[in-house]
């Protein structure tokens, strides 16, 4: 079955530090990778996108994705996190002739001052 | 890109009861699709609403329970049936154009 998984559900992290976000996918073919980001009260906003070439991925707000197909991974990550950072975020995936979109589970971030 | 516009944002409801949720978009896009998001849940597809068909349900999801209207290219209703607090839920509205766009959400409670 295809699936996204986010092994980690909770991810507590410095103001300044780095941040890693875990994302593992489990389809037939590669998909189109995404990672979204879901503000308290606010819609989702896609941070990145990945659909084939350069398996470094360069996002908004300074982040970036890398794709590793050995792996089935994609994972996000951010050299400095800000408090704006908090928040939830999703991976998610796309099968390449499908419209559907499949989420992990979340992560959360927590950054601290 | 596009821009959704979802109404109501937030709504609380008597159990039996239903509640509509309007979705619009600023462009005309062939498909439109409905979330559910439950209390630290990830987001499950209700169903895929295309112009001029009946919406495609995925597996748990039925007409019934959450009719859908897509009377054109630009917007979409949702509605929740006869309601109980399980589906006390954030529903969200989503549109395919260059990339998979999403409405602010509605954060529905049923007490």
């Amino acid at each position: 079955a295809q699936s996204v998984t986010q092994p980690d559900i909770h991810i507590t992290v410095s103001e300044g530090a780095s941040l890693e976000l875990r994302c593992n996918y489990s389809y037939g073919a590669t998909p189109y990778l995404f990672w979204y980001v879901q503000s308290p009260g606010q819609g989702l906003q896609l941070l990145l996108k990945y659909f084939s070439g350069d398996t470094l991925v360069q996002g908004i707000k300074g982040f970036e994705a890398e794709f590793k197909r050995s792996q089935s991974s994609f994972n996000l990550r951010k050299p400095s996190v800000h408090w704006s950072d908090a928040a939830e975020y999703f991976c998610a995936a796309q099968p390449n002739n499908d419209y559907k979109l499949s989420f992990g589970a979340g992560t959360t971030v927590t950054v601290r001052a | 890109s596009a821009v959704i516009s979802q109404k109501p944002s937030r709504d609380i409801c008597q159990r039996g009861t239903s509640l509509t949720i309007q979705c619009q978009v600023d462009s005309q896009v062939t498909m439109m699709f409905w979330y559910r998001q439950q209390p630290g849940q990830s987001l499950t597809l209700i169903a895929t609403a295309n112009q001029g068909s009946e919406a495609t349900y995925e597996s748990g999801f039925v007409i019934d329970k959450f009719p859908i209207s897509r009377p054109n290219l630009t917007f979409s209703t949702l509605t929740v049936s006869n309601m109980s607090p399980e589906d006390s839920s954030i529903y969200l509205c989503s549109v395919e154009d260059t990339e998979a766009f999403f409405g602010q959400g509605t954060r529905l409670t049923v007490v």
